[in-house]
């Protein structure tokens, strides 16, 4: 079985500051995503990739940018802080090419701006 | 635009009973339905899924799909307090063979010893 490794655990910063989470998988996997997960409100996908170099936005994909520089990693970048923004982020990633591939989840980073 | 829903929000139940868990969807075209479990301060993971309509059962649990009603559901049988968590179903639309999955707000399960 594969992991998926989500960095750092709990991050802090300031309103307006440029914060930045990484994700490893070692499932081979060809497509990864991030997904924030805020109370209430399920889960809503920010950016999704299915290849190196390769960038899609999803639903909530404003404020923030993502970075695949290699097929094993993913990182999203939060271009300016809010308040309004804390929530845990999710990484995942699945096989590409049939829609019945199930999507395996890290264990989150928690945004948290003060 | 695919819009889930999930019901109830919260459940709490004594050990060993019937849990039923809803989820409805409003796109006919979707295809792939899952449900995740998610335990606190956990990765999600994908517990069941199925992709044609009627009924499958793995263990205690089973999952029931309705597409005409635009339906699925969970039922776990002799619940546990180890299935304490919260439970997300996801949908997948037809076609959408780039793996983005629709999920819901979530129902938060407790079982009482």
């Amino acid at each position: 079985g594969g992991i998926i490794t989500q960095t750092p655990k709990f991050l802090i910063g300031q309103e307006g500051q440029k914060l930045t989470l990484k994700c490893q998988q070692n499932f081979n996997h060809d497509t990864m995503y991030w997904y924030r997960q805020d109370s209430g409100k399920g889960l809503r996908l920010i950016y999704y990739s299915i290849t190196e170099n390769d960038l899609q936005k999803g639903d909530l994909s404003e404020g923030y940018d993502a970075s695949r520089e290699k097929k094993s990693s993913f990182s999203l970048t939060v271009t300016s802080a809010q308040k309004n923004e804390m929530a845990v982020f999710l990484c995942a990633s699945s096989l590409q090419g049939a829609p019945g591939n199930t999507l395996y989840f890290g264990e989150g980073s928690r945004l948290i701006v003060v | 635009q695919q819009n889930v829903q999930q019901s109830p929000e919260s459940l709490i139940v004594p050990e060993g009973a019937r849990t039923s868990l809803n989820c409805t969807f409003s796109d006919s075209a979707s295809q792939y339905f899952w449900w995740y479990r998610q335990h606190s301060g956990k990765a999600p993971k994908a517990l069941m899924s199925i992709f044609s309509n009627g009924e499958k059962e793995e263990g205690r649990f089973t999952i029931h799909l309705n597409k005409a009603s635009l339906h699925f559901s969970l039922h776990i049988r002799d619940s546990q307090p180890s299935d304490s968590a919260l439970y997300l179903c996801a949908v997948r639309n037809r076609g959408s063979a780039l793996g983005r999955l629709h999920f819901g707000a979530g129902t938060q399960l407790i079982v009482i010893p």
